[in-house]
């Protein structure tokens, strides 16, 4: 079964660098999404990408994130300078089309352990 | 502002039990409606869609009703393998985008 996936799993970064996270969403998508969720907190909406670019964002993907499709397959988040409250599980989720229709499930892939010290 | 609203965990049952979530949200225009289980320190997982008919998978049942903002999980016969965080997840459409609105989840433990 196709599967969203990312790297690193875990990443550990000091306070004020940059980090990027990597992101493979399924083959046949179209639609890519960032969500973050802060330990024992709610899954947060991020970004959505189509088309090479941003669809919306939430008011969290500020000045310092950044997203891109560098190639037919990657999609990466970049945070600029990263802050301690940046510390967080980030998922990346890919879907078929936009919904509310058949094919519009989004699957999230394992995501990414930031740890910012 | 847009807000899903779940039953506050945890919820500790035996094996066998029938189990029931609750779920409400705010914004009316609200298109698509789902439960999503996620396992600790893994990612969510479609558990399923739920349709304003209402609609069933094995042991699991979700209702909707759109006139009240509200959305339930109903689970037969609790397995072990059911204890998970279980979040309840609306949508609704901006331009051009299909953002996913998650509730906090509440949190299943199944016991021998």
């Amino acid at each position: 079964e196709p599967e969203v996936t990312q790297t690193p799993s875990h990443q550990v970064t000091q306070m004020g660098q940059e980090v990027i996270l990597r992101c493979v969403p399924i083959s046949n998508h179209l639609y890519f999404y960032w969500y973050r969720q802060i330990l024992g907190q709610k899954v947060e909406f991020l970004v959505s990408f189509y088309n090479n670019e941003i669809s919306e964002k939430s008011e969290i993907f500020d000045d310092q994130f950044s997203v891109e499709r560098p190639d037919g397959s990657n999609f990466t988040l970049k945070i600029r300078s990263t802050k301690l409250e940046d510390s967080a599980m980030y998922f990346c989720a890919s879907s078929e089309v936009l919904g509310p229709t058949m094919g519009d499930t989004q699957y999230f892939g394992p995501g990414t352990r930031l740890t910012v010290l | 502002r847009k807000e899903v609203e779940q039953d506050p965990g945890p919820f500790n049952v035996p094996e066998g039990a029938t189990v029931a979530f609750n779920c409400t949200y705010s914004n009316s225009a609200s298109q698509s409606f789902f439960w999503y289980r996620q396992d600790c320190r893994k990612e969510p997982k479609l558990l399923m869609s739920v349709y304003s008919s209402g609609n069933e998978d094995g042991r699991f049942t979700a209702q909707l009703n759109r006139a009240s903002q509200y959305i339930s999980l109903l689970i037969r016969d609790s397995k072990l393998s059911d204890s998970a965080t279980y979040l309840c997840v609306v949508t609704h459409s901006g331009a051009g985008s299909y953002q996913l609105t998650f509730g906090k989840g509440t949190k299943l433990s199944v016991i021998p």
